[in-house]
């Protein structure tokens, strides 16, 4: 059963930029045919997807946030990372990483972590 | 962007009652070359991650109930709930994989009546 737990500062500065982590068990990242990615949630809102990262290396990202994040894999510690850069406050989010299937082209989320509460506030 | 739009924002159904919500896409979600609609479903209840229920428009995910059940394909497509039960009650979101940019729907709230 694969578990995904991630981490990361409740609180940023505006400007600054966000860190999170995403610590994967009972599954390697490095498993054939699985993205690793990061979906947030504003509060009272819908979800929204940042990015993802193949097994391979092979990144996603979604367009209107590209110029700002960054997502990477350490196989070594079996661990997904995001960055986000010069954050403001419409940031603010719960932040899920998760684990997606690809079949037959089809991109879905089957594994979630529980989220970190991120707000950006000086 | 594929916009995905829900309808309707809410609802309240009785107890063993059926339970429908729609999502339409604004661009056909229909892989043409196996027949395949990139489409999923999820389920949030207060305080949890998501749940992925359905994928490829109307393949249950191992383990969810045969109560839910996914249909549609092109542009429009439904979420239906048979027999609703308490512990149904979530916060209910499509999401499209066609495009490589992924989006979700606004996402419909499932009540008791």
């Amino acid at each position: 059963q694969v578990h995904l737990q991630g981490s990361g500062p409740g609180l940023v500065k505006p400007s600054e930029t966000l860190s999170l982590t995403c610590s994967v068990s009972g599954d390697s990242i490095s498993s054939y045919g699985y993205y690793w990615g990061w979906v947030r949630q504003p509060p009272g809102k819908s979800l929204e997807w940042i990015a993802n990262i193949y097994y391979s290396g092979s990144t996603y990202y979604n367009p209107s946030l590209k110029s700002r994040i960054s997502i990477s894999l350490d196989t070594s510690k079996n661990q997904v990372s995001l960055k986000v850069s010069s954050v403001t406050a419409a940031d603010t989010a719960l932040y899920f990483c998760a684990r997606a299937r690809s079949q037959r082209g089809s991109v879905h989320f089957d594994n979630w972590g529980r989220g970190i509460q991120v707000t950006v506030s000086s | 962007d594929i916009v995905m739009t829900q309808s309707p924002n809410s609802l309240a159904v009785s107890l063993g009652e059926r339970a429908t919500i729609n999502c339409k896409s604004s661009q056909s979600l229909l892989y043409r070359s196996n027949n395949k609609n990139y489409l999923a479903w999820y389920q949030q209840k207060p305080g949890q991650p998501p749940k992925l229920l359905i994928y490829w428009a109307s393949t249950r995910e191992s383990g969810v109930p045969v109560r839910f059940s996914g249909g549609g394909s092109g542009t429009d497509f439904t979420l239906t709930i048979s027999s609703l039960q308490a512990e149904d009650v979530a916060v209910y979101y499509c999401q499209q994989s066609f495009s490589q940019t992924l989006t979700f729907g606004g996402g419909t709230r499932v009540e008791i009546k």
